[in-house]
């Protein structure tokens, strides 16, 4: 099977930088995700990563390491906005197909 | 214009009904998914159909039936409504033949209570 493990819960203030790490166990690794979640609302793609290294999107930058199976997602300069759930999500190809299997998730809390 | 649309948005019911759960994508996507996410925010996938045909059928009770009528759909069935199956449902889609496959669009949900 696979799990994801990642933090529940993680704190920061306004215009700090965040890292949130996820690690994972999977055969047939294809690559990582990583999704927002606002209470309420809909998961949202935020970034993938196929090889290893850092691949940067704006404010948000994720690395993987699959000799680790290890991975972060990486917030910089936090907005209040950002207070969310996040979800690394693996993608690996096993006996039940091509799939996205999600981490439970990291409910970041952006304070002033 | 939604990409990802599902109706309704909101379902309260009694216990032991049937009710369907219905979702449209605009994008042209050829992959379709239906998640539940349960009220510890676990997201974990139920069934995928690309281009009509079923590719994942979790571990899922047989009370749950999807149906594709075409790319563009996929809607779900729920018979026998139980307690447990109050969640939030989501659908998505993915285009898989391209290098952006990584990218799953997800509806709106469609939180269901089973009372």
């Amino acid at each position: 099977g696979q799990s994801l493990e990642q933090p529940s819960e993680v704190t920061a203030v306004e215009g700090a930088i965040v890292q949130i790490n996820c690690t994972y166990q999977t055969s047939g690794f294809y690559g990582l995700s990583w999704y927002q979640q606002h209470d309420g609302g809909a998961p949202t793609f935020l970034s993938y990563n196929a090889l290893d290294g850092l691949e940067e999107t704006g404010r948000f930058s994720s690395f993987l390491s699959r000799s680790d199976s290890y991975g972060y997602l990486l917030l910089q300069e936090l907005q209040m906005k950002d207070s969310a759930s996040y979800f690394c999500a693996v993608r690996a190809i096993t006996g039940g197909g091509n799939k996205l299997t999600f981490g439970t998730g990291t409910q970041l809390k952006v304070e002033l | 214009d939604t990409a990802v649309s599902q109706t309704p948005k909101y379902l309260v019911t009694q216990m032991g009904n049937d009710k369907s759960i219905k979702c449209e994508q605009n994008l042209g996507h050829d992959t379709m998914y239906w998640y539940k996410q349960d009220s510890k925010k676990f997201l974990k996938i139920m069934f995928s159909y690309n281009n009509k045909e079923l590719i994942i059928n979790e571990t899922v009770p047989n009370r749950f039936s999807p149906k594709s009528p075409d790319k563009a759909h996929l809607n779900l069935h729920i018979n026998s409504l139980e307690l447990g199956d109050s969640a939030v449902y989501f659908c998505a889609s993915s285009q898989e033949s391209t290098r952006v496959k990584e990218t799953q669009y997800f509806g709106p949900g469609t939180r269901l209570l089973v009372l």
